[in-house]
């Protein structure tokens, strides 16, 4: 079975300063990997993806994420946040060549961008 | 304008009721999700369905249904068996099976 971990629940981070929202996975196949943002009260958006390739993907809004596979990790990063990048972020995972693709979810990091 | 839609947005029931949330996409996408959000919990898979007329358990379907007659649809009730229904619920599609799952808006239930 695969799982998620986000270390930090919230992050507040100055306006223009860099950002890194952490994430970790556990699983005993290759994976594809996901960042979703959301803002209240709404669905979850795309911010990038890796499925194979580059480890360094760079997804919308300026965020991008490398993944590491010996320590099981896609980290998110922005070297210069905005106020409008307040929204809560999730990473998730799963399994390629599953079948049915479900996505395993993170639960969650609270970025709060100070002006 | 291709999307996911769910109606409605907020949703009020009385304990002991059933309640049918919708969800409708025209992303002409064979599988389509279910997801619970609770504060501080991430998203949860309810019920998932890979084509028409077949549908899978996710981690906690206990107290949902489901149907998939349609492409485009996929309603999910909450039954009055469901012990804490008040909640966020997501609903998302995918196309292609390396692609991401696409959200609906969602839809806040409150049961007083």
């Amino acid at each position: 079975a695969q799982s998620v971990t986000q270390l930090d629940s919230q992050v507040p981070v100055f306006e223009e300063a860099p950002v890194e929202l952490r994430c970790n996975y556990s699983s005993s196949v290759s994976v594809y990997l996901f960042w979703y943002v959301q803002y209240p009260n709404q669905g979850l958006q795309l911010l990038l993806k890796y499925l194979s390739g580059s480890t360094l993907v760079k997804g919308i809004n300026g965020f991008e994420a490398e993944f590491n596979k010996s320590q099981t990790s896609f980290h998110l990063r922005k070297p210069s946040v905005h106020i409008s990048d307040t929204a809560e972020y999730f990473c998730a995972v799963t399994e390629s060549g599953a079948g049915s693709y479900q996505l395993t979810f993170g639960k969650g990091t609270k970025l709060s961008v100070i002006p | 304008d291709g999307g996911i839609t769910q109606s409605p947005k907020y949703l009020f029931r009385k304990e002991g009721q059933n309640v049918t949330l919708s969800c409708e996409q025209n992303l002409n996408h064979d599988a389509m999700y279910w997801y619970r959000q609770d504060p501080g919990q991430g998203l949860r898979l309810i019920y998932y369905s890979q084509i028409v007329n077949d549908f899978q358990k996710g981690d906690i379907a206990e107290g949902y249904s489901v149907s998939r007659e349609k492409k485009e649809s996929f309603p999910l009730t909450v039954t009055s068996a469901q012990k804490n229904p008040t909640a966020f619920y997501l609903c998302a599609s995918r196309g292609a099976d390396f692609d991401e799952q696409y959200f609906g808006p969602g839809t806040r239930l409150t049961v007083t």
